[in-house]
């Protein structure tokens, strides 16, 4: 079981948004920042997103982040074929002393 | 430009002891927490171990608690984790990254390729 709740799975057709949802607690979202990684089959995580809503340095635009309370989501906007990968959500937890993770959501490009 | 490269990966018997380690490449090692995630087949990311940027605090996931130990040399930019009492359920891709804000504030930019461990009678 996973510290953070994401859904399993999300899927949409090119051009469209897509939202990625991941539930937490106080001691993790609720009161630290949030990241997220882009997990491709066979391949390293890939941050793409920090400190809940900033972007690193060559991850597009499309991808859009936020945080309110215990929760935390992911837009991604204009959906390409490449976007097709696992994605979950981090952050550092007070009672854990250390990073939970979500369980991942599969977004599927139709 | 930051390079990571775990190495050390291998197939063991349960109740057997393994060692990775992670080379980094790159300016101010020594600035950085380092982590070892870790994802088993079919399963999510999974955080294992955490160690200061000084080797002076390191944290684990209960899982493994007692059983790994998570540890650094600054002056060879190594980060390793010795893995004893191996479990089936320790199988999966490993991975170390650098912790680039402390406490996971700025994320894990930088990750390894990661390295196989098998668990397995």
């Amino acid at each position: 079981q996973s510290p953070l709740t994401q859904p399993p799975s999300t899927s949409g057709i090119p051009g469209q948004r897509v939202t990625i949802s991941c539930s937490g607690a106080k001691s993790n979202i609720g009161t630290n920042p949030v990241s997220w990684y882009q997990v491709l089959p066979g391949t390293a995580p890939k941050l793409v997103i920090f400190n809940s809503h900033q972007w690193p340095s060559g991850v597009p635009d499309r991808f859009s982040a936020s945080k309110s309370g215990t929760s935390a989501s992911l837009a991604i906007s204009d959906l390409h074929s490449e976007d097709e990968a696992e994605y979950f959500c981090a952050a550092w937890d007070d009672s854990l002393n250390g990073p939970a993770f979500g369980g991942g959501t599969k977004v599927t490009v139709l | 430009q930051v390079h990571l490269v775990e190495t050390g990966g291998g197939e063991v018997q349960p109740g057997r002891s393994l060692r990775l380690d992670c080379g980094v490449s790159g300016d101010l090692f020594h600035n950085f927490g380092m982590y070892w995630v870790r994802r088993a087949p079919g399963k999510g990311l999974e955080w294992v171990a955490h160690i200061s940027y000084d080797g002076r605090e390191s944290h684990y996931a209960e899982s493994v608690e007692g059983r790994f130990t998570i540890s650094r040399d600054n002056s060879k930019k190594m980060v390793w984790l010795q893995m004893n009492s191996l479990r089936v359920e320790d199988t999966g891709i490993y991975y170390c990254g650098r912790d680039e804000g402390g406490a996971l504030k700025l994320g894990i930019l930088n990750w390894g390729q990661g390295v196989p461990v098998t668990v397995s009678s």
